[in-house]
């Protein structure tokens, strides 16, 4: 089973400020299965990145995803107050999917 | 409109079944993978499984293969999550997600089911 390790577990920032996300997978995952995803409090996630780097229908342009291999990042140019939430990216490879143990964004 | 209604909350004890639903509409329920998330109380996601509405093709997270059964009754566009025995290990919210086959990416969620096992 393939393991995703998100980095940092917390990251604190400011509005306005840019935010950079890590992923990093015990071992290589096709770029066309890595996704990001959001998940504001007592909400369900939201698909932000598909495919490492598709946004996915209505995600503004603020929000990137990129890398390949072993190594992807998710990054938020400049941050909304509505961004400080929680990240997780999630992989699909041998029939089978796991997720990273997110990466919370607070203020 | 694509919508995920999942069956509301429930309250079990240990050693009881459960079968909790996910009905899927407003798109071609048979051509999109139906997969299952857990997120117990206060933690991350977990993939626990996925089915293929087309042809009922199944697979399990190495962690939930044969801790809970994943199906579909397609001819009402509804899939199944179902426990033989409850825990309470078992506390949670379960998701029910719709996967981009050409991408295994969650585009659409439900609205979760929270499923508590309490003695």
């Amino acid at each position: 089973e393939i393991v995703l390790t998100q980095s940092p577990g917390t990251l604190s920032l400011s509005p306005g400020e840019r935010a950079t996300l890590s992923c990093r997978a015990s071992q290589s995952v096709s770029s066309n299965y890595l996704a990001w995803y959001q998940q504001r409090p007592g909400q369900a996630p939201r698909l932000l990145i598909y495919g490492a780097s598709g946004r996915a229908t209505g995600i503004p342009d603020r929000f990137s995803g990129s890398g390949s291999g072993t190594d992807f990042t998710l990054t938020i140019s400049r941050l909304e107050p509505e961004d400080f939430a929680v990240y997780y990216c999630q992989q699909y490879g041998n029939s089978r999917g796991t997720f990273g143990r997110g990466t919370r964004l607070e203020i | 409109e694509v919508q995920l209604e999942q069956s509301g909350a429930e309250v079990k004890k240990p050693g009881e079944s459960l079968k909790i639903s996910c009905k899927g509409s407003g798109y071609s329920f048979t051509n999109y993978w139906i997969g299952w998330v857990r997120q117990m109380p206060g933690k991350g996601l977990e993939w626990m499984g996925i089915i293929y509405p087309g042809d009922s093709d199944t697979r399990y997270s190495p962690s939930f293969q044969g801790q809970v059964t994943i199906s579909v009754d397609k001819s009402i566009t509804t899939a199944y999550l179902q426990w033989s025995s409850l825990k309470a290990s078992d506390t949670a919210i379960y998701y029910c997600v719709r996967f981009l086959d050409s991408v295994m990416a969650g585009d659409h969620w439900g609205q979760g089911t929270l499923v508590t096992v309490s003695s």
